[in-house]
């Protein structure tokens, strides 16, 4: 296993159409998290799963914007109508369950850069 | 409302000090928190953690401290390396739910 994967790693796109970026987490890991990163600032929560079930979503999240996770495995966000504030990098990271109040470490994927024009 | 922050300016030392970074936040009561290292267009590395009840976390070169009167974290790297230059972001993670929420990071540039 080589990690959390996304994919693509840079999409640039005209302002109004769709975009989709998918995720691949470890295996073994049942939660799957999405961020945002615009430069200069530290990750935005988007949202977390764990396996299928989408447990929680940020209010950053509008309606344009939605997440799956089939089967509990890769996972996908996608932006309809995009706008040029959409333009950041969108980083999914993956992680055990956690124990009762236990840490919950995050492991990162490279992050797809998405650039709206 | 919930806040934390890190230094937002750049810090430059000098190889072979010690840099230390700091992260304030208002208004959680954070179960851990956690550092990550981060390279430009890479996504964060976890290096560190410290516990609610814990006051210093050792690693290496690598020194956490957590003052929940102060609510604040502190963050060394001693006897810095220019490999060192990096963001670091520190992230609360509070309750059971596990979501991790991350300060704005602050970069280290570490000079031969």
């Amino acid at each position: 296993d080589t990690g959390v994967s996304q994919d693509p790693r840079h999409k640039i796109t005209k302002r109004g159409q769709n975009v989709t970026f998918r995720c691949d987490p470890i295996s073994e890991h049942n939660r799957l998290y999405w961020y945002r990163q615009t430069l200069g600032q530290g990750p935005e929560f988007l949202t977390y799963f764990q396996n299928e079930a989408q447990l929680e979503k940020s209010r950053l999240l509008s309606d344009r914007f939605s997440a799956e996770r089939p089967k509990g495995s890769f996972s996908t966000l996608e932006i309809q109508r995009t706008e040029q504030g959409d333009s950041a990098m969108y980083l999914c990271a993956s992680s055990h369950q956690p124990r009762d109040r236990g840490a919950n470490v995050l492991t990162f994927g490279a992050g797809s850069r998405l650039t709206v024009l | 409302s919930q806040k934390i922050e890190q230094n937002s300016e750049a810090l430059n030392i000098q190889e072979g000090k010690t840099a230390t970074l700091t992260c304030n936040y208002t208004n959680y009561s954070p179960a851990y928190l956690q550092w990550y290292r981060q390279d430009p267009g890479r996504g964060p590395v976890f290096l560190l953690l410290i516990r609610e009840n814990e006051k210093e976390k050792r690693k290496e070169r690598l020194k956490v401290t957590f003052d929940t009167t102060l609510k604040q974290s502190l963050f060394h790297i001693t006897a810095s390396q220019p490999a060192d230059s990096a963001t670091y972001l520190c992230a609360l993670q509070s309750g059971n739910t596990g979501k991790l929420i991350f300060g704005q990071g602050t970069t280290l540039q570490v000079k031969p």
